[in-house]
């Protein structure tokens, strides 16, 4: 198993443009989450989706949107990208079979916007 | 809401000394609490784990936290550290009713001098 994988691994952006962050993993877990990290404020959730065909938004979710796409994939667009926005953005999956409550994390994708 | 208050942004050791990293949450249900680590430019791996079986949890590495009501604290602990424990330590709380959300604290760095 791969477990939970992110495209791409880093990425500069200059201000205004889009993109988007792919996540996707193997464990045929229900909940898939993003995150970003930033120095001295650990990981803060932007948005999740609890299952498949839902989502709902995070502590800071403003300038992102979200797709669940099907059950393994979980994308993040940035519509305009702002400096704010730098940051190393995570995604992780939880709730298999059995009430699994840990959270996996993919390795991240690093993100400047200049 | 529940709330994560890691104490001591960076906590420096010896090789062979006794690793503490303090960890205190706010709560309003049982809580589920983690301890995850973050080695440099690398994704969260979970150490350890409370879901209300066992008060004092052991996890890989030699890590141990015991979960203590009364203080409303979850402290990692390990007995002797290891040039390899040098990583970002992050403490959370599950919100089990929303998704499973986690909610970090901000992240303790530990450095173990030689």
């Amino acid at each position: 198993n791969a477990g939970v994988t992110q495209t791409p691994k880093f990425q500069v952006l200059k201000t205004g443009q889009s993109m988007t962050l792919q996540c996707a993993q193997d464990m045929n877990h229900n909940s898939m989450y993003w995150y970003r990290q930033d120095p001295g404020m650990g990981l803060r959730l932007i948005y999740y989706s609890a299952s498949e065909g839902t989502t709902d938004k995070g502590e800071v979710p403003n300038g992102y949107n979200v797709s669940r796409l099907n059950k393994r994939e979980f994308s993040l667009r940035l519509e305009s990208a702002a400096p704010s926005q730098t940051s190393v953005y995570f995604c992780a999956s939880s709730g298999g079979q059995g009430l699994d409550y840990e959270q996996y994390f993919g390795p991240g994708t690093r993100l400047t916007v200049t | 809401a529940q709330s994560v208050t890691q104490l001591g942004s960076h906590v420096s050791v010896s090789e062979g000394a006794l690793v503490l990293l303090r960890c205190n949450y706010s709560s309003s249900v049982p809580p589920y609490l983690f301890w995850y680590v973050q080695y440099p430019n690398q994704g969260l791996q979970l150490l350890l784990k409370y879901t209300s079986a066992a008060t004092l949890v052991k996890g890989i590495n030699g890590f141990e936290a015991e979960f203590k009501k009364s203080e409303t604290s979850f402290h990692l602990t390990k007995p002797s550290a290891h040039m390899s424990d040098a990583a970002e330590y992050f403490c959370a709380v599950s919100d089990r009713k929303r998704g499973n959300k986690l909610v970090f604290g901000a992240g303790t760095i530990l450095r173990v001098k030689s």
